[in-house]
């Protein structure tokens, strides 16, 4: 099985700064690599697919980058809806994993 | 716009089987792009793939932690797919969310809101 860890696992901002959230596989997997935002009592929403690639109608502070086993999501200006659980999720094989998750709060 | 609704008790006793199924809305589950699939989240966790299936049953993964006690179908005839999992205990309390995931990417990008499954007596 293909292990994913997330680091950290939560983290404490202000509004406006720039907040990355890393995560690592425990083989390589290319850039079959997917983030998602849950906000509380929501079910989660796909943010970057294929490490990199924006989903339609995501705001541009978030990317992500990254290949083979090091990956990371960066929000360029938190803003106050950022306030959510970021979980990222392999796709090399078709057994899937998640992270277990960043909880990012607003200072 | 695509929907998905999960439906299903929302209480099962232990060692029953819990079954659930989820019901595409909006578009033709019979896409060949997608897989569709089951996802679950115990309360204050982390999420946990469960098992995906391809439109005409032909492919189906499921999570080797799970896969002697998980069975997930499609009925393309009603536009929904179903999971069953058996002999469950507490440790199965969730919340269960259906999606639709990229058939080369893997990536959910449509949910159902969830459904919260209770095991208890």
């Amino acid at each position: 099985d293909i292990q994913m860890t997330q680091s950290p696992s939560s983290l404490s901002a202000s509004v406006g700064d720039r907040v990355t959230i890393t995560c690592r596989a425990s083989q390589t997997i290319s850039t079959y690599l997917n983030w998602y935002q849950q906000k509380p009592g929501k079910a989660p929403k796909l943010l970057i697919s294929a490490a990199s690639t924006l989903q339609s109608g995501v705001p541009s502070r978030f990317s992500g980058s990254g290949s083979e086993t090091d990956f990371t999501l960066t929000i360029s200006s938190l803003q106050p809806e950022d306030l959510a659980t970021y979980y990222c999720q392999h796709s090399y094989s078709p057994l899937y994993t998640f992270g277990q998750g960043t909880k990012v709060e607003i200072k | 716009q695509l929907q998905l609704q999960e439906s299903g008790p929302g209480l099962v006793k232990p060692s029953e089987t819990l079954s659930l199924t989820c019901t595409v809305s909006g578009g033709s589950i019979s896409n060949g792009n997608y897989y569709w699939g089951w996802i679950r989240q115990p309360p204050g966790k982390g999420l946990a793939w469960i098992a995906s299936i391809y439109y005409s049953g032909s492919n189906s993964y499921y999570n080797p932690s799970l896969k002697s006690r998980v069975t997930i179908s499609v009925d393309t005839s009603k536009n929904q797919f179903s999971l069953k999992l058996s002999s469950v205990t507490a440790a199965d309390t969730a919340v269960y969310y259906c999606a639709r995931l990229g058939y080369t990417s893997g990536a959910g990008d449509y949910w159902g809101q969830g459904i919260l499954v209770t095991v208890s007596s």
